[in-house]
């Protein structure tokens, strides 16, 4: 079946340094969602992508989804405490179901 | 703020009880779906639903069935619990062509089979 796989599935970095993670789905995909869950929180959608090679800019996080439309990333320029949490992307299919294949998620850790 | 709640929020129950977790949602959305996720595991779909009287199963395997009579309402229900079920349960939904098929999501039910 289909699946889309995220690395890191950890980071830790310091306060003010920046951060990546990566999706990869393994087929092509109509759009890709962004999640943030917070500790003990559910997700909350961050941003969408549909067209080919988008980039997508909130303060400061950049989202991009590739041209093939089977990856995707966000970058975090300057983390601060607040960003803490897991990173979850969403493949939508192709297939018109609508149904939505969350990815394995990076859980990122701020240290102060 | 979505509107789309779920009760219980946190319940433990003995092995062999049947359980339904109920999830409603007052934004009029057509898709609603219930997750599975451990804590600071991903999230896995065990159902879907497209409208009233559609459902599907998802892709990890579930004993839970769903019900979608109601637009509103997507209850999930386990005929007979077990430690295995142990998880966190999150309901979402979402509207077709509106908002981009943003998915909000409920703020899960925690499930502890004793």
């Amino acid at each position: 079946g289909q699946q889309v796989m995220q690395i890191p599935q950890y980071q830790h970095v310091q306060e003010g340094e920046d951060f990546t993670t990566y999706c990869n789905s393994s087929t092509t995909l109509s759009n890709i969602q962004w999640y943030k869950q917070r500790p003990g929180g559910h997700p909350v959608f961050l941003i969408q992508l549909v067209k080919s090679g988008e980039v997508k800019k909130q303060k400061r996080l950049t989202f991009q989804f590739g041209e093939a439309k089977k990856n995707s990333s966000l970058h975090i320029t300057a983390t601060q405490t607040t960003d803490v949490g897991t990173y979850f992307c969403a493949g939508g299919t192709t297939s018109g179901t609508y149904k939505y294949i969350f990815g394995t998620g990076t859980r990122l850790k701020v240290l102060a | 703020e979505a509107d789309i709640y779920q009760t219980p929020r946190y319940l433990v129950i003995g092995t062999g009880k049947k359980i339904t977790l109920e999830c409603s949602q007052t934004m009029g959305h057509d898709k609603m779906y219930w997750y599975q996720q451990d804590p600071g595991m991903e999230l896995h779909l065990i159902h879907y639903s497209y409208g009233v009287n559609s459902t599907e199963k998802g892709d990890l395997s579930s004993e839970s069935t769903v019900s979608r009579i109601r637009t509103e309402h997507f209850p999930l229900t386990l005929e007979s619990a077990r430690p295995s079920h142990t998880s966190q349960y999150l309901c979402a939904s979402t509207q077709t062509g509106s908002s981009g098929n943003t998915i909000y999501f409920g703020e899960g039910s925690w499930l502890t089979v004793v």
